[in-house]
């Protein structure tokens, strides 16, 4: 149990585009979404936490007219890197927990995204 | 601030021992964590452990923790191949909604 799942796995795209990447929970509700990006060699950093039907809570130093995140169902949340820039080439990882504490998170196993 | 800190690689011979250390600052921590992450891949939840025990054993893997020192350690019994990965201490308390993760330990294992 407690499978989250990433979409898309890795994507490529251009400068300027925007690039939409999905986390489910395959079999529990998650009340609580995070969100993490990690630069090669480096730790997780956590972007935003995100709590189904409210706006999400950015971390000190997100742009968060740049990273979207919706987070519409228990089930679904998403996060939408707008007007993507060669700077935002990372590894994409999110997490999930059943209550609004974040003390047990069960990720997702990322998304890499390159911006030419 | 919080902060969590473990050094960035430690090279074992397969069937040794591993031996992952790490330190933290925030005494109120209530959950400390392990994770290993392999090449490309999300992080998986090894053990954690909770700030009012010692020592937390599973097959293989050995948590001890130090709360007066601030100080959590890993050991991997019989190191194997397989073994190979980052891993990542972090730590959490109830009233916080965000885990604060290490820098990792890259673990590699030869012959």
């Amino acid at each position: 149990g407690a499978v989250v799942s990433q979409h898309p796995s890795w994507v490529i795209c251009k400068s300027g585009t925007s690039v939409k990447i999905e986390c489910r929970s395959l079999d529990f509700q998650a009340t609580t979404m995070f969100w993490y990006r990690q630069f090669p060699k480096q730790s997780l950093m956590l972007m935003a936490t995100s709590n189904e039907g409210s706006k999400a809570t950015y971390e000190q130093g997100v742009e968060k007219d740049k990273f979207l995140i919706n987070h519409a169902s228990l089930t679904l949340s998403t996060l939408t890197v707008t007007s993507a820039h060669p700077e935002d080439s990372s590894f994409y990882i999110c997490s999930a927990s059943h209550g609004t504490s974040g003390t047990e998170q069960f990720f997702g196993p990322g998304t890499r995204l390159t911006v030419l | 601030g919080e902060d969590v800190e473990q050094s960035l690689f430690l090279s074992v011979r397969e069937g040794d021992s591993s031996v992952i250390n790490c330190t933290y600052t925030d005494s109120s921590s209530t959950y400390l964590y392990w994770y290993k992450q392999e090449p490309g891949a999300g992080l998986q939840l090894l053990t954690y452990i909770f700030s009012n025990m010692d020592m937390k054993q599973d097959q293989r893997l050995t948590v001890l923790l130090n709360k007066k020192d601030k100080h959590l350690s890993l050991r991997i019994a019989d190191t194997q191949t397989g073994d190979s990965a980052i891993y990542f201490c972090a730590e959490t308390h109830s009233s916080a909604s965000k885990i604060i993760f290490g820098s990792g330990t890259r673990l590699s294992i030869r012959p």
